[in-house]
This record gives structure tokens, sequence and C-alpha cells, in this order.
């Protein structure tokens, strides 16, 4: 089973904040990587598709990177609203697997 | 606009079972498919497994492989999850969630753009 190792667990950053959080993977899943934003006592939302494809309505401060085994969740200005906890998600489409990384909690200073 | 709207929260005993339903106000049926996601408390996202309404396939976390049932009646476009042998382990949030229309690859269970708005289970003696 592919693992996934995210971090860090917690974040604490203020407003206009560049603000990175990683997963990594155990063996090599090319692009096949999500990022959901987890408000409290909220359904997911999914942010980031494919590693770097922006879902439709999400705002352009979000993006993501990575290939392989190493992937960023990047937020270029950390608002107010983003205060959430922030899962990845990789899939094996062959097995097929889909496992959700441990969380990052964002929070804001 | 989408909505899922899932079933009410429900209580079991150990060794029971549960069937939660998912009913999507919108969008022809098959032309998305659908996952099983749930959340203990204070705790991660767990994926069950998923169904895709237009080849009828299935496919389940290797976790839930023997105790799972997901299906899905296009006719009152509705997905149920069914679980079997139920433990302590199993209280959870269970949430219901599709892929954007046309989207309709095994991939798509995980661009997961719909979701329902969440059952509760509490398995307890």
């Amino acid at each position: 089973d592919i693992q996934m190792t995210q971090s860090p667990p917690t974040l604490s950053a203020s407003v206009g904040d560049r603000v990175t959080i990683t997963c990594r993977a155990s063996q090599s899943i090319t692009t096949r990587l999500a990022w959901y934003q987890q408000k409290p006592g909220k359904a997911p939302k999914l942010l980031i598709y494919k590693a770097s494809s922006l879902e439709g309505g999400v705002p352009s401060r979000f993006s993501g990177s990575g290939s392989g085994t190493e992937f960023t969740l990047t937020i270029s200005s950390l608002q107010p609203d983003d205060l959430a906890t922030y899962f990845c998600l990789q899939y094996d489409s062959y097995s097929p697997e889909f496992t959700f990384g441990g969380g990052t909690k964002v929070e804001i200073k | 606009q989408v909505q899922l709207v899932q079933s009410g929260a429900e209580v079991r005993k150990p060794g029971s079972s549960v069937k939660v339903s998912c009913r999507a106000s919108a969008g022809t049926f098959s032309n998305y498919v659908i996952s099983w996601v749930r959340q203990a408390p204070g705790q991660g996202l767990e994926w069950m497994g998923g169904i895709m309404p237009l080849s009828g396939t299935v496919n389940y976390a290797q976790k839930f492989q023997d105790r799972v049932t997901i299906s899905a009646d296009e006719s009152t476009s509705t997905a149920y999850v069914d679980l079997r042998g139920l433990t302590s382990e199993d209280t959870a949030l269970y949430f219901c969630a599709r892929s954007p229309p046309q989207c309709t690859t095994i991939s798509c269970y995980a661009r997961l753009h719909y979701w329902g708005q969440g059952t509760q289970v509490i398995v307890s003696t």
C-alpha cells in the first residue's frame, strides 16, 4: 500500500503570509494527487486535482505542484477564510486505492 | 445547483449493519462517479469505495472489502453504502461525494466536487 506523509501537522501563520504544505508518497504516484480543504463541521472541498490543476471556483491564491513522491500545496497570501485543515489524497487507479494524508491544520496568528 | 442529500443519523449495536443513502438532486446520474468517505471523531478522512453508475463498476478499499456494499439506483438518483459487522471503530461521519459531470474514469473517485452533508453513525451498546 502507498503511504502518504503530510507535514506539518499544524501551521500558524499571519494573514498575507505564503503558506506551504507538503505531502510525500512512499512510492511514485506520478501526478495522481488531489488537495482538499475542510473547515470545522463541514464537508471537505476540492481545491486541486492531478497535482496542479485548480478546481473550478477555487481562488487563484491556491496552487499545487510536484510529481513522483513529493507534492506541495501553496497558499500565496493567507486569508482569514483559509482557516481549515488541509488533506492530500493520492489515488492509485490500478489497485484501486485512495489514501488521504494525515492533514495539516492551518491557524491564523 | 447539484445537491447530495444524505439520510439521517443512525445508532447501531455492535455486530449489526447500517445502510446510508445519498440522493442527487440534479444532473444525469450516470454522468459521474460517487465515492464514500468517512471521518471518525477528531480524525482524518478515509476512502471506503466508490461506484461508476455508467458502467455499474464498484470499487472498494481493501480494508472494507469483506463487509461493505456500495450500490446505486438510477431511477431515484440514489447511492447507498451498506456496512456490516459494525464495531465501535465504525463510529464516524459518513460522506458521499461525486465528481464533476463527464468525469467518469476511476481517477475521478478522487476528484470530488460535490459533497453530501454527512451522516453520523454511532455504534454503541
